[in-house]
Parts: C-alpha cells; structure tokens; sequence
C-alpha cells in the first residue's frame, strides 16, 4: 500500500540555520509527491510538489527533490527564518490522484 | 487552481450535538474530499464525494456518524453527528487534484 514516513519532530533552529526534514515513501506506480505546511491556528497549504522521478519543486526558498531510487522527498531550505515556524506535512498522492497519504508531521521552530 | 471557502473556521460544541461544515468551491469539481486531523496527528481520509452518489468512505468512518451531501459539482457538507469529546479535530475538505491539491483553512472543532 501506499505509505510516508517523516522525520519526527520537534525541531528547533537558530534563524539562518539550513533545514532538512526527511521524508520516504512507499508506494505503486508513479505517485505525486508534497511538501504541506500549517501555520498556527490555520489550514493546510501547498509549499511545492513534484509529479514525476527527478524532478526539483521549489518555492519560498524550500526545495525537495523526487528521488525514486531512494524514494524519498527531503524538504530543505538554505537559511531559516522565524516566520517558517510551523508544521510541516509531506504527503503523496496515488497514481489515479484522487487520495493523498500523509505523514505524520514535523513541528519546526526557529528562534531569533 | 480552485479556491475553496470553508466555514466555520472553528466552533465550541456541546456534546451530544450536531455540526455541518461547508465547503464552496469556486470551480465545478468532480471529486470532493473530507479529512479528520486529529489533534497532533496527521490527517485521515474521512470520505470521498462525487455530486450526485452517495459519499465513499474509509475504514472507521460510517455514513450515520458523518453523514455527507454533495448537492452539485461546487459544494459538499460533512455533518459532525452527535458530538463527543473525542471528535474534537480540525476538519477539512479538499478538491480533486486535478484542480491544483489545495485544501480548505479548516474547521477546528472543540468538544465540550
């Protein structure tokens, strides 16, 4: 079945610090793959995603990569700052695209 | 991508009660979707709706406890039916993929 396993957290870094939060999946076919993030108190947002092997999403600064040969999808970001404080969710989406399996989340807190 | 408006945004409610969330879509979608985010927890597929058929729903989701309309192609209410404490979540509902995988702020619900 289709399956992510997400660095537990919490993690807490010094702003300017670089950030990975590692995630694998399991699963058939050719999945989609996200990056999730939840601000205090509000919903879901959509970071980036990458639909097929190799390819890079990007967006506010943070970049994963689809490694199929390690299937995974590691979140990264060069230099935190206080406001990436949140919770973030790495999620796939099944090759027919109607459900998305998620992870457990990370909770990132960066300090001044 | 679509953009969904959902309400409440969050509500305090007796147990024993009821509670309809909304979603509105501002594009005509074929597939809707409900999820439980239990708190610190990842999110769990409730259901699925398609406009006119009965709603699809997973493993330890059943029709009385979270009844669902799907009236048209652009809106779909989950019912949150006679409440309990441990149905204290952040509810939300989410469109089919093809439409750009965003989700709804959420209805955080408190049980009391």
């Amino acid at each position: 079945g289709n399956s992510v396993t997400q660095m537990e957290g919490p993690v807490t870094l010094s702003e300017e610090a670089f950030l990975t939060i590692n995630c694998t999946y399991t699963a058939t076919g050719y999945p989609s793959l996200f990056w999730y993030v939840q601000y205090p108190g509000e919903g879901l947002q959509l970071l980036l995603k990458a639909t097929k092997a190799d390819d890079k999403g990007s967006n506010k600064g943070f970049e994963a990569t689809y490694r199929k040969e390690t299937t995974s999808f590691h979140l990264e970001k060069g230099s935190v700052q206080v406001s990436d404080s949140a919770v973030y969710f790495c999620a796939l989406s099944d090759q027919s695209g109607n459900q998305f399996y998620f992870g457990t989340g990370t909770s990132l807190t960066v300090i001044p | 991508s679509a953009v969904i408006s959902q309400k409440p945004s969050r509500d305090i409610c007796q147990r024993g009660t009821s509670l309809t969330i909304q979603c509105q879509v501002d594009s005509q979608v074929t597939m809707m979707f409900w999820y439980r985010q239990q708190p610190g927890q990842s999110l769990t597929l409730i259901a699925t709706a398609n406009q006119g058929s009965e709603a699809t729903y997973e493993s330890g989701f059943v029709i009385d406890k979270f009844p669902i309309s799907r009236p048209n192609l652009t809106f779909s209410t989950l019912t949150v039916s006679n409440m309990s404490p441990e149905d204290s979540s952040i509810y939300l509902c989410s469109v089919d993929p093809s439409y750009g995988y965003t989700f709804g702020s959420g209805t955080r619900l408190t049980v009391v």
